[in-house]
């Protein structure tokens, strides 16, 4: 069974410009979170998807947004990067609705320049 | 608003040495708490706890809640160099709407010295 899958691995952006990144579940998973790891902050939540509509949002300006496809994948978008942006981002999905425990993909790693 | 701290924020060892990791939080509606090892890229999950006292036991990994003093502990004994990661400890409780909600703590990084 496929695990969860994050695309790109590796991004390079500039201050200003926006990035979507994008997280295929496990199959069957319904649930897509979203999570920002720093090294001073640690993992924080973004927000989680369900069936489509997000559930569930953390503390993260509205620069951050994300949606999720009728086939469960996720999407998440940044706009107007700034260079506190640069960090890992992970996707985890779980079954059900805020079910645990949840499956990590590798994340994509974002640097802003 | 929640708190999940871990200690020590990192933990040199040899080969061998059994070490323990703690996780102590502050949160309403508490519903599980989870450890995930994480090396260089994805978390990897160990344990979820969600009653007190019952050890969970994988290995040479153990895992023990305490609901009334608000903490969790994560005990390797054996400890192998593939031991070496950070080890993340997260709490999930209930929001007033229902949802369920996942706060991570900073992690605890272990290296083990053959």
């Amino acid at each position: 069974k496929a695990g969860v899958t994050q695309t790109p691995r590796y991004l390079i952006k500039t201050r200003g410009q926006q990035v979507t990144l994008s997280c295929s579940p496990i199959s069957g998973h319904r649930s897509v979170s979203w999570y920002q790891q720093t090294p001073g902050q640690g993992l924080q939540f973004l927000f989680e998807y369900f069936s489509e509509t997000q559930r569930n949002k953390g503390n993260f300006p509205g620069r951050f947004s994300g949606r999720q496809f009728s086939n469960s994948r996720s999407e998440m978008n940044v706009s107007t990067l700034e260079l506190g942006d640069s960090a890992l981002y992970l996707c985890a999905s779980s079954r059900d609705r805020g079910g645990q425990p949840q499956h990590f993909g590798d994340g994509t790693r974002l640097s802003i320049l | 608003e929640d708190k999940v701290v871990q200690s020590p924020l990192s933990l040199v060892v040899h080969e061998g040495d059994t070490v323990t990791l703690n996780c102590s939080y502050e949160v309403t509606n508490f519903r599980s708490l989870l450890w995930y090892k994480q090396e260089k890229k994805a978390p990897t999950f160990l344990f979820m706890l969600t009653s007190s006292g019952i050890e969970k036991k994988s290995g040479r990994l153990s895992s023990i809640l305490d609901k009334k003093e608000l903490f969790s502990i994560l005990n390797i004994t054996a400890t192998q160099t593939g031991d070496s990661a950070v080890y993340l400890c997260a709490v999930v409780r209930i929001s007033n709407f229902g949802n369920e909600k996942l706060t991570f703590g900073t992690g605890t990084r272990l290296t083990i010295i053959p």
